[in-house]
């Protein structure tokens, strides 16, 4: 497509369930990455893929958190065991990143999580 | 470490107002700054950038300068529109990542 995908757009889910959010980057665009928007909170950075490796994987809040990406393309980010405190927008960025410059990201219009 | 700092919101102003949103940053070294402003419904879009101290970034009538002295990317535009208003977010590059503000939200009234 023309610019990132997410999906689904709004999950509302109860507490202790696991969810999958999906994001679908721009073709080509090697790097990858999951953000955290919350109410007041701005934008949160959870992991960071160049191709399939997560080189920085250091903004995951807790082991309940892990992405995925697969054939330098698709990203899946699960969270296991919702909690009330992970309802907030996922967003998904990428960029056709050269060398050590992080280039410009281009977002998705994000997945809003509610967890009941 | 490495952090924004945003004015915080929300900002109202009327048509052809003069618009300054402040953006303050600690980091080690000189990272390139950005604006991203997210419209209603829509992803996160940069705005502008800068990469090395006393750059101006300039787009869509907004200007910001990279003032390394003040540690400083304040967002400017002389005459706001309806259409301006949105969230906008001061960012710097860290490492692999950008590191963002927590944005402030702009209205325009007519």
């Amino acid at each position: 497509g023309a610019g990132v995908s997410q999906s689904p757009s709004n999950k509302v889910t109860e507490k202790g369930k696991d969810v999958e959010l999906r994001c679908d980057p721009i073709s080509g665009h090697t790097a990858l990455y999951w953000y955290r928007q919350s109410l007041g909170q701005g934008l949160e950075f959870l992991i960071y893929f160049q191709g399939n490796s997560a080189p920085d994987k250091s903004g995951l809040p807790s082991d309940r958190f892990s992405a995925e990406r697969t054939g330098g393309s698709v990203s899946t980010l699960t969270i296991q065991r919702t909690q009330q405190e992970d309802s907030a927008v996922y967003l998904c960025a990428s960029s056709s990143r050269s060398g050590s410059k992080t280039g410009e990201l281009f977002f998705g219009e994000g997945s809003r999580l509610t967890v009941l | 470490g490495n952090s924004v700092t945003q004015m915080e919101g929300p900002v109202t102003l009327s048509e052809e107002a003069f618009l300054t949103i402040n953006c303050t940053y600690t980091a080690t070294g000189y990272p390139s700054l950005f604006w991203y402003v997210q419209y209603p419904g829509e992803g996160l879009q940069l705005l502008l950038k800068a990469t090395k101290a006393d750059d101006k970034g300039s787009n869509k009538g907004f200007e910001a300068t990279y003032r390394k002295e003040t540690t400083s990317f304040h967002l400017e535009k002389g005459s706001v529109q309806v259409s301006d208003s949105a969230v906008y977010f001061c960012a710097l590059e860290y490492g692999n990542k950008l590191v963002f503000g927590a944005g402030t939200i702009l209205r325009v009234k007519s």
